[in-house]
């Protein structure tokens, strides 16, 4: 079975904290991307990362970075020095590559960045 | 427009009333896609299209439920007699690829809350 799970339900930190959002992912399936999408209060969810299966690489985008590990099937997410803008509930999303798509999400974490 | 456009933001109804939720997706984009929110959790796939054709129904949650995407533009997710339990936010989602590996634009939702 398919199935994200995000052990963080909220974290708080101060602003300039820098903070990582766990997710540990299954799937059975030799080929897959993982997503990270961001929440905030208007509710629409906002593509921040994709990577593939076969792409171990970190990958540094601005103040955000991503650490993709398959032999323990972990895809973090850190944002650095955190600012008050990116409060706001994070998913992380497995897509299988099953020729129809399905995004499995986790059940969020929800990041409060205070002043 | 620009984005992904859901209509209504916010829907009331009784329970046992029928809801229409129209989604018009970023112009072009092949696929769309329906997923659900429930409070405090992540979104859930119901259901989704390739153009006019409707290649995965299986996250639908029961008979009541019911997409169509005609000509393959405007999508509308239809929940006949509506239950307390059908309370969610109603995410849709649209992508250019053919097959959903690429960026999702998701919509704002339409809140339904069944009384």
């Amino acid at each position: 079975a398919q199935k994200v799970t995000q052990a963080q339900t909220e974290i708080s930190v101060v602003e300039k904290e820098d903070v990582t959002l766990d997710c540990v992912y299954e799937t059975r399936d030799t080929t897959y991307y993982l997503f990270w999408y961001k929440q905030p209060p208007s509710g629409e969810l906002v593509f921040l990362i994709r990577r593939n299966s076969f792409d171990e690489q970190n990958e540094i985008s601005g103040r955000y970075s991503w650490n993709f590990q398959k032999s323990t099937s972990s895809f973090n997410f850190t944002i650095t020095a955190s600012q008050v803008v990116d409060s706001a509930v994070y998913f992380c999303a497995l897509l299988m590559n099953t020729g129809f798509q399905k995004l499995v999400f986790g059940t969020g974490t929800r990041l409060l960045v205070s002043p | 427009g620009a984005g992904v456009s859901q209509s209504p933001r916010y829907k009331v109804a009784k329970r046992g009333q029928d809801v229409a939720l129209r989604c018009d997706p970023i112009s072009g984009h092949v696929s769309l896609f329906w997923y659900q929110q429930a409070l405090g959790q992540g979104p859930e796939f119901l259901t989704y299209f390739q153009n006019e054709a409707q290649l995965d129904k299986s996250g639908l949650p029961s008979d009541r439920f019911f997409a169509e995407r005609p000509e393959g533009s405007v999508s509308t997710l239809k929940i006949q007699r509506t239950q307390q339990e059908d309370s969610a936010v109603y995410l849709c989602a649209s992508s250019s690829s053919s097959r959903g590996t690429g960026e999702l634009f998701f919509g704002e939702g339409s809140r339904l809350t069944v009384l």
